[in-house]
């Protein structure tokens, strides 16, 4: 089945370490997408890419950051910079908007990683 | 005048009845308008969208209300079940120009047995 998969779903981080979130898609969406949820506060758009080897800040990038070198991988860095990073981490996909018809969903999620601090 | 405003952010609703979850929007243009489901640990998923050229969605027991001169779209559930118990985005976007959509800050809803 195509989809987003996300890992790990559960994820520690020590003071002071940087740790990763994998996201890979299979689904050959061309856009990517980062959020994070907290309690209360919606999801937040920490940053997107529409092509492989491009990619831009969504609204909460500080502390963060991406590389998209394939077109399926889309992983996210979460630095010792990012002083609050106890969240659920939400990776999406979509169809670029010039290839959208209709009946295409507008984003596809993955099921979240939850990051915890030690 | 990107923002999505929802309310309320917490609705408790007995077994059989009608939950109603709010959004407004400021952007004109915007052209579609989606709804996510997330349950407890997952991904939110697309429930059901609108586009402005109606003024009301139905599929199931869910059913979207637009009103283009208010600037507001609303989902309502009928006969609300124990399994629709989840947290509903509402969302918004201008479809063919951009990859972003723009969330409301979600409501929790809780139906009770």
């Amino acid at each position: 089945d195509g989809g987003i998969t996300q890992s790990p779903k559960y994820l520690f981080r020590k003071e002071g370490q940087n740790v990763t979130l994998s996201c890979e898609q299979n689904l050959n969406h061309d856009a990517m997408y980062w959020y994070r949820q907290d309690p209360g506060q919606g999801l937040r758009l920490i940053y997107y890419s529409q092509i492989v080897n491009d990619f831009q800040k969504g609204d909460i990038a500080e502390g963060y950051s991406v590389s998209r070198e394939k077109k399926e991988s889309f992983p996210l860095t979460v630095t010792s910079a990012q002083k609050n990073p106890t969240a659920f981490y939400l990776c999406a996909s979509s169809i670029s908007p010039r290839k959208r018809d209709r009946g295409n969903q507008p984003q596809h999620f993955g099921d979240g990683t939850r990051l915890s601090i030690l | 005048q990107q923002q999505v405003k929802q309310s309320p952010q917490s609705l408790i609703v007995q077994k059989g009845g009608i939950s109603i979850i709010n959004c407004a929007y400021e952007n004109t243009a915007f052209d579609y308008f989606p709804w996510y489901q997330q349950f407890p640990g997952k991904g939110p998923a697309l429930l059901i969208a609108i586009r402005p050229d109606v003024s009301e969605k139905k599929e199931g027991r869910f059913t979207i209300s637009f009103n283009k001169s208010a600037k507001q779209f609303s989902l309502h559930i009928m006969d609300s079940q124990p399994g629709d118990s989840a947290t509903y985005f509402c969302a918004a976007m201008i479809e063919y120009n951009t990859d972003k959509l723009i969330f409301g800050t979600g409501t929790r809803l809780q139906v009770f047995p």
